[in-house]
């Protein structure tokens, strides 16, 4: 059965301390895999979409690397305004999605 | 920008009610999706919609159905609303593999 499994289910943070977020993925054919930054209460924001192993996108603290296995969500330098639940999707023939890390960055 | 509004961001409704969920998208897009996001389940397909007219089920269409009449705008239907329904539910629109999500409707079913 297709999986997407997200790791950690929550992670605090210092402001400042940078960490990863894990998403591993078992698909028999991954035609992308997705990254969205959800706040409380409101819709999903998209982020990245990463194609093919080895492949790499930043954007602002934000760097998404691919494997065949897994994802890694690297923030480098968090800040407080970059708590939000993290979600991460992979596209077979539809989007599957992980149930999320739930980020909180502490001044 | 990509813009996915949909209509109400809060409802009640009470358990029996006919339910509408407006989602309307203003890039064209060829695909819509409807998805509802309960805690420590994820976001689960409920239908999509690849053209005017057309409908497919998802992981969880029962209890749900869904009209398009119109390219920018995908309609999800609660036939007779149960509490069990009470969820927050995200509409998105691609073109290519990239999904654009709404804002959300946090529905209360009582």
């Amino acid at each position: 059965e297709d999986q997407v499994t997200q790791s950690p289910e929550a992670l605090r943070l210092q402001e400042g301390e940078s960490s990863s977020l894990n998403c591993s993925y078992t698909v028999s054919g991954l035609r992308g895999l997705f990254w969205y930054r959800q706040d409380p209460g409101k819709g999903p924001e998209f982020l990245f979409t990463l194609y093919s192993a080895g492949e790499e996108k930043e954007k602002e603290r934000l760097k998404a690397t691919l494997t065949k296995k897994e994802s890694f969500l690297h923030i480098t330098a968090p800040k407080p305004e970059d708590s939000a639940t993290y979600l991460c999707a992979v596209q077979e023939n539809k989007l599957i999605f992980g149930a999320g890390t739930r980020l909180a960055v502490h001044p | 920008d990509v813009k996915v509004t949909q209509s109400s961001r809060y409802l009640v409704k009470r358990t029996g009610e006919k339910v509408f969920l407006e989602c309307v998208q203003d890039m064209d897009h060829e695909n819509m999706f409807w998805y509802r996001q309960d805690p420590g389940l994820g976001l689960r397909l409920i239908y999509f919609s690849y053209d005017v007219k057309m409908k497919e089920k998802g992981d969880i269409p029962e209890g749900y159905s869904v009209s398009r009449e119109k390219k920018e705008r995908f309609s999800l239907i609660l036939e007779s609303a149960s509490t069990n329904q009470t969820s927050m539910y995200l509409c998105a629109s691609s073109f290519g593999e990239t999904q654009y999500f709404g804002p959300g409707t946090r529905l209360l079913v009582l």
